[in-house]
């Protein structure tokens, strides 16, 4: 089993562009999730969607946008990227009351 | 107020021992509590959860939970130099729907030969 696929696992980006990060499932869940984790911190919900068509902000969305059109895929898009969006990107998915299950994260630097 | 807590350690374990991490909570209505290993560079793997009051035990670690009292503690027996990792804790509070979880900021062990 795949479970959570993320791509790519490290990116470089310079100020002012933008770029998708992408997320998969294989596992039929219906709830999906976009978190940061910067040096030494916890995680961050950035943005989660609970179905295919449904998404919501979670405590950190700005400068991010995310869509849901199969329930397999959940990319995160980064417009204008700057140095606070460097970070660690984990996407997880899950179904109500179950663990989330992690992809194995994106490291994003922003020069 | 932090909705979860953890203390931050590094909480260091001699080789062998017991490693004793513990977890308080502000939303007393959580119903479901998870106990999540990061090694470092790595993504979160879920190792415990624990939904109602009492122990429970999965090989070396063993999750207590006391709603009462709000926190919940995870205990590794018998330390390994490779149970070094961030152990993150994650609650699903009452107003956490669809499958939304609070995280601590996690507590570092290092076990020590």
């Amino acid at each position: 089993n795949a479970g959570v696929t993320q791509t790519p696992k490290f990116r470089i980006l310079k100020i002012g562009q933008s770029m998708t990060l992408q997320c998969t499932q294989d596992m039929n869940h219906n709830y999906m999730y976009w978190y940061r984790q910067d040096p030494g911190m916890g995680l961050k919900l950035i943005y989660y969607s609970v179905g295919a068509g449904i998404t919501d902000k979670g405590e950190v969305p700005n400068g991010y946008n995310v869509s849901r059109s199969t329930t397999e895929d959940f990319p995160l898009r980064l417009e204008l990227a700057a140095p606070s969006q460097t970070s660690v990107y984990f996407c997880a998915s899950s179904t109500d009351n179950q663990p989330q299950h992690f992809g194995d994260g994106t490291r994003l630097s922003i020069l | 107020q932090k909705e979860v807590e953890q203390n931050s350690g590094p909480l260091s374990v001699p080789e062998g021992a017991i490693a004793s991490l513990n977890c308080t909570y502000s939303d007393r209505g959580s119903q479901s509590f998870f106990w999540y290993r990061q090694y470092s560079g790595k993504s979160p793997e879920l190792i415990m959860f624990i939904y109602s009051n009492g122990d429970k035990e999965d090989g070396r670690f063993t999750a207590q939970l006391n709603k009462a009292s709000q926190y919940v503690s995870l205990l590794i027996r018998d330390s390994q130099p490779s149970d070094s990792a961030t152990y993150l804790c994650a609650v699903k509070g009452t107003t956490d729907s669809w499958g939304k979880l609070q995280f601590g900021a996690g507590t570092q062990v290092v076990v020590t030969p």
